[in-house]
């Protein structure tokens, strides 16, 4: 299928090697954030979520940081594999009211 | 199957004709998205169903655009008097969350339109 965001900014990463992906969110009020993954043809997949009251969140191979003084959100990925090869979204929410704002997403390319 | 079906996969439409899009989601879940993704852009919100209700119809982008969930199941979006501007994927999403608004939405892989 045709492939979703060829004019996104990418990041090009080794295999093994561990990758950070950058969000910078636009709403102060926003209170509750989630990493998705999209691969070429298909849905968004999630990955994992934040809400603001906390500033890391860990996963399976994922680490989440958000930094609410300067509205920026980080997905690190440790020991990429060519399967995490992907484009990256983050949404952002105001729960209560979800936003559902996702950012422009970053590529992802693993070299094996 | 067990996830949210999207038909159809693909549509070819001449501008100016009516389009409808199918979102089945994953049985039990309440809530109900529907978006609409460019190249190269992330998903965009257009409406929201809790049940089958709308409760947030914010992303609509003009009223050629209509969305209904009647049985709070199976959703159709609705376009009329299509737009080349209107070529993109629309995305469905299902969650079972009643509020909506935290947790995982669920992704179909979408239905690409093409306005010729």
């Amino acid at each position: 299928g045709e492939s979703v965001g060829l004019h996104l900014p990418t990041l090009s990463v080794q295999e093994g090697d561990n990758s950070i992906i950058n969000c910078a969110y636009s709403n102060s009020a926003s209170d509750y954030f989630i990493w998705y993954k999209q691969e070429s043809g298909k849905g968004p997949q999630f990955i994992i979520d934040i809400r603001s009251n906390m500033d890391k969140r860990q996963g399976q191979r994922v680490t989440v940081l958000l930094n609410k003084t300067v509205k920026h959100l980080s997905l690190q990925i440790a020991a990429t594999q060519p399967g995490d090869s992907a484009v990256y979204f983050c949404e952002e929410n105001m729960i209560g009211r979800r936003a559902l704002t996702f950012g422009s997403g970053t590529r992802l390319q693993v070299q094996p | 199957g067990a996830g949210v079906s999207q038909t159809p996969s693909n549509k070819v439409t001449e501008k100016g004709k009516y389009v409808e899009l199918r979102c089945d989601p994953i049985s039990g879940h309440t809530a109900l998205y529907w978006y609409r993704q460019s190249l190269g852009q992330g998903p965009e919100f257009l409406i929201y169903f809790q049940g089958t209700g709308a409760a947030d119809d914010s992303g609509l982008p003009n009223d050629r655009f209509f969305a209904v969930r009647p049985e709070g199941s199976v959703s159709t979006l609705k376009i009329q008097r299509t737009e080349r501007g209107d070529s993109a994927v629309y995305l469905c999403a299902s969650s079972p969350r009643t509020s909506g608004s935290t947790g995982e939405l669920f992704f179909g892989e979408g239905s690409r339109l093409t306005v010729l």
